[in-house]
C-alpha cells in the first residue's frame, strides 16, 4: 500500500531558485494538505484542497503556490526560495472532514534547505 | 480562530513510568480531537481520536478523554516503553465556517524514554 508519497525526500536550493514538491495519494481522498514543520512550532498549514481543481490558503501561504489538477496529486511550488523556507514539508490526505472526521494520512516528509 | 496548546517538552522518563502530556484547545463549534505520533525520520501517524464530549480514545496503551468543560484532551499511558520515544502532537478538526476541513496542530512534545 503506497498511501501518501512525497517526492523528493531531500533537496537543497539556492536562494531565488524555484522548485515543485509533489504529493501523490492512491486512496481516492478528497482532501489534501501541505504543512511545514519547524522546531517548537508544530505543523502549520500552508495550503489545502477540498477536491480536484480547488485550493485554499492555510495559516502560512505566503511564498508558496499549489495546484490540484488531478484528484490524486497535490503540488506545492516555491517560485523564489528564501532561507526562511528551510523546513520539513509534509503532505497529508483524508477522505473527508467533519462530520465523518476520518483519519488524515501523512507522507514521509521532504526536508528542504535553502542556502 | 482554532488553536491547540501542548505542554512544553521535552519529556524524559524511565521505562515503566506514568506518562501525561497535557493538551488544551480553543475552537468554535464542536471539534474532533486527535493525538498523532511521529517516530524519528517518519511522517505522522494517528494514535487515537475522540469525536464528541466525554469520548475516550485509546490505542497501544495510550488513552485520552475529550473534556468539553475544561477544553482538554490530555494523553496518558500507565507504563511507557523505550519504543514510545517519539514526538506527540495534539490536533483538532472543526466542521464549520472558515476552518472547515483544517486540521490544527499543537507544537508537539518530544518524549524520550530511557531503559
Amino acid at each position: 500500500n503506497a498511501g501518501v508519497t512525497q517526492t523528493p525526500k531531500f533537496r537543497v536550493l539556492k536562494t531565488g531558485q524555484s522548485m515543485t514538491l509533489l504529493c501523490a495519494q492512491d486512496m481516492n481522498h478528497e482532501y489534501m494538505y501541505w504543512y511545514r514543520q519547524d522546531p517548537g512550532m508544530g505543523l502549520r498549514l500552508i495550503h489545502y484542497s477540498v477536491g480536484e481543481g480547488t485550493t485554499a490558503k492555510g495559516e502560512v501561504p505566503d511564498g508558496y503556490n499549489v495546484s490540484r489538477l488531478k484528484k490524486q496529486n497535490f503540488l506545492l511550488g516555491l517560485e523564489s526560495a528564501a532561507p526562511s523556507q528551510t523546513s520539513v514539508y509534509f503532505c497529508a490526505s483524508s477522505y473527508s472532514p467533519p462530520p465523518a472526521n476520518t483519519e488524515a494520512f501523512f507522507g514521509q516528509g521532504t526536508r528542504l534547505t535553502v542556502v | 480562530g482554532n488553536s491547540v496548546t501542548q505542554m512544553e517538552g521535552p519529556v524524559t522518563l524511565s521505562e515503566e513510568a506514568f506518562l501525561t502530556i497535557n493538551c488544551t484547545y480553543t475552537a468554535t463549534g464542536y471539534p474532533s480531537l486527535f493525538w498523532y505520533v511521529q517516530y524519528p525520520g517518519e511522517g505522522l501517524q494517528l494514535l487515537l481520536k475522540a469525536t464528541k464530549a466525554d469520548d475516550k480514545g485509546s490505542n497501544k496503551g495510550f488513552e485520552a478523554t475529550y473534556r468539553k468543560e475544561t477544553t482538554s484532551f490530555h494523553l496518558e499511558k500507565g507504563s511507557v516503553q523505550v519504543s514510545d520515544s517519539a514526538v506527540y502532537f495534539c490536533a483538532l478538526l472543526t466542521g464549520g465556517g472558515t476552518s472547515y476541513g483544517k486540521l490544527t496542530f499543537g507544537q508537539g512534545t518530544i518524549l524520550t524514554v530511557h531503559p
